[in-house]
């Protein structure tokens, strides 16, 4: 139980281009999930807060013109990186947020690396 | 601000060598200390949750302890396949603030 899927797993684009990122929830309901990005031999850094029915939060320094976030569904995040450049290319990971005997925890996907050309 | 400083940044054991895994922190009234292990290229699995001083939790050759300042993850009589990155995660219990805050992890390799 607890399964999170990301896809696509890795993407290559040309610098300028949008690439579109979906996060879900497999097998329950997640009104919260996370976005983070890792650089290599980095730990994970939070990006934004995305909540079911309402705005992202984004963390101080993260462009929300640029990472949109839209959260549709109870099972489902998207993370849009617009006009992407070569400085975005990063492993992005989402989580999401489960409420499961009475613990909140959060359940990570497998990742999707992005690299801008 | 909520910090969490892993140690060592990397390890390296002998099949059968255990060994700690230490994580301090600070952070905003403690909600829960999570254990993750990621592997390359991939997502940080769920391993453990911790929610107060005093806890333990075990999965196989992992257990996981908890005081007010800092926790432990001891692995036991390793094997390779538990080569990894381990993380450790808090969630700040006063701000309301559900997202984790991570260390920056403590690579293991286990050598046959």
């Amino acid at each position: 139980g607890a399964v999170v899927s990301q896809h696509p797993s890795w993407v290559i684009c040309k610098s300028g281009t949008s690439v579109k990122i979906e996060c879900r929830s497999l097998d329950f309901q997640a009104t919260t999930m996370f976005w983070y990005r890792q650089f290599p031999k980095q730990s994970l850094m939070l990006m934004a807060t995305s909540n079911e029915g309402s705005k992202a939060t984004y963390e101080q320094g993260v462009e929300k013109d640029k990472f949109l976030i839209n959260h549709a569904s109870l099972t489902l995040s998207t993370l849009t990186v617009t006009s992407a450049h070569p400085e975005d290319s990063s492993f992005y990971i989402c989580s999401a947020r489960s409420w499961r005997d009475s613990t909140d925890t959060q359940y990570f996907g497998p990742g999707t690396r992005l690299t801008v050309l | 601000e909520d910090q969490v400083t892993q140690s060592p940044e990397a390890l390296r054991l002998q099949e059968g060598e255990s060994s700690s895994l230490n994580c301090s922190y600070t952070v905003s009234g403690l909600r829960g200390l999570f254990w993750y292990r990621q592997d390359p290229g991939k997502g940080p699995e769920f391993l453990f949750t911790l929610y107060s001083a005093g806890e333990e939790k075990e999965k196989e050759r992992l257990k996981a302890t908890l005081t007010k300042k800092e926790s432990f993850l001891h692995i036991t009589a390793p094997k390779p396949e538990d080569s990894a990155t381990y993380l450790c995660a808090v969630q700040a219990g006063d701000t309301g603030r559900r997202a984790l805050t991570f260390g920056s992890g403590t690579r293991l390799q286990v050598q046959p």
